[in-house]
């Protein structure tokens, strides 16, 4: 079965750095476009970035555009983000989502979220 | 990239019929049938209800439904239940090639 595990948040700094797992199993993981995806306290889901199965395409959302990157070893089946330059609206619960057989946004697994707090 | 526009809550009586709207431009919505839509429990994943505009994922109940007409796409869920009390988000793929979500609407079973 499909199984995404994010790992790494915890409380940072403004201005501070982090970087955020995603354990894949269950599938060829080589085969998907995976993309970040963020949830402030009590507000709505924002797409943050993607990145191709070969690693050849990646955009992010203009919001962390320049701050963050995002990567992956497929050799691991591990997806990842680092985050520079942390502000407090980048406070969130961060999934890590597989962009379905449609590679049109239909994002049909989500690991459980990690929570990234910015805060002095 | 704007959040696209969706009503803040809607609600029904179990077994009936509701429709939540996404309203986008012709840069997101309008322009491609790339838009899912995704129901969230509290403290919970987004699960993908609806992909393509029109399509179930397997194991969805087919008590949901997509559409689209123009910059606005719309979810209906039909026989309403009590477990369907949820947040629901559409997005869509846009021009630049990235996604947006939208705002989310909080579905209330009376």
């Amino acid at each position: 079965q499909v199984q995404l595990v994010e790992s790494g948040g915890g409380l940072v700094k403004p201005g501070g750095s982090l970087r955020l797992s995603c354990a894949a199993s269950g599938f060829t993981f080589s085969d998907y476009y995976m993309s970040w995806i963020r949830q402030a306290p009590g507000k709505g889901l924002e797409w943050v970035s993607y990145i191709s199965g070969s690693s050849s395409h990646t955009n992010y959302a203009d919001s962390v555009k320049g701050r963050f990157t995002i990567s992956r070893d497929n050799a691991k089946n591990s997806l990842y983000l680092q985050m520079n330059s942390l502000r407090a609206e980048d406070t969130a619960v961060y999934y890590c989502a597989r962009d379905g057989e449609s590679n049109g946004g239909d994002f049909d697994y989500w690991g459980q979220g990690t929570l990234v707090t910015v805060s002095s | 990239q704007s959040a696209l526009t969706q009503p803040a809550s809607v609600s029904g009586s179990p077994g009936q019929s509701i429709t939540i709207s996404c309203t986008g431009t012709s840069s997101d919505v309008g322009g491609y049938n790339f838009v899912s839509w995704f129901q969230q429990h509290p403290g919970k994943a987004p699960k993908l209800m609806i992909y393509e505009v029109s399509n179930r994922p397997s194991g969805v109940s087919n008590r949901f439904s997509g559409s689209k007409s123009g910059n606005t796409a719309s979810l209906t869920i039909s026989g309403l239940q009590a477990e369907d009390e949820a947040d629901y988000y559409c997005s869509s793929y846009t021009s630049s090639s990235t996604y947006v979500f939208g705002t989310g609407t909080k579905v209330t079973v009376l």
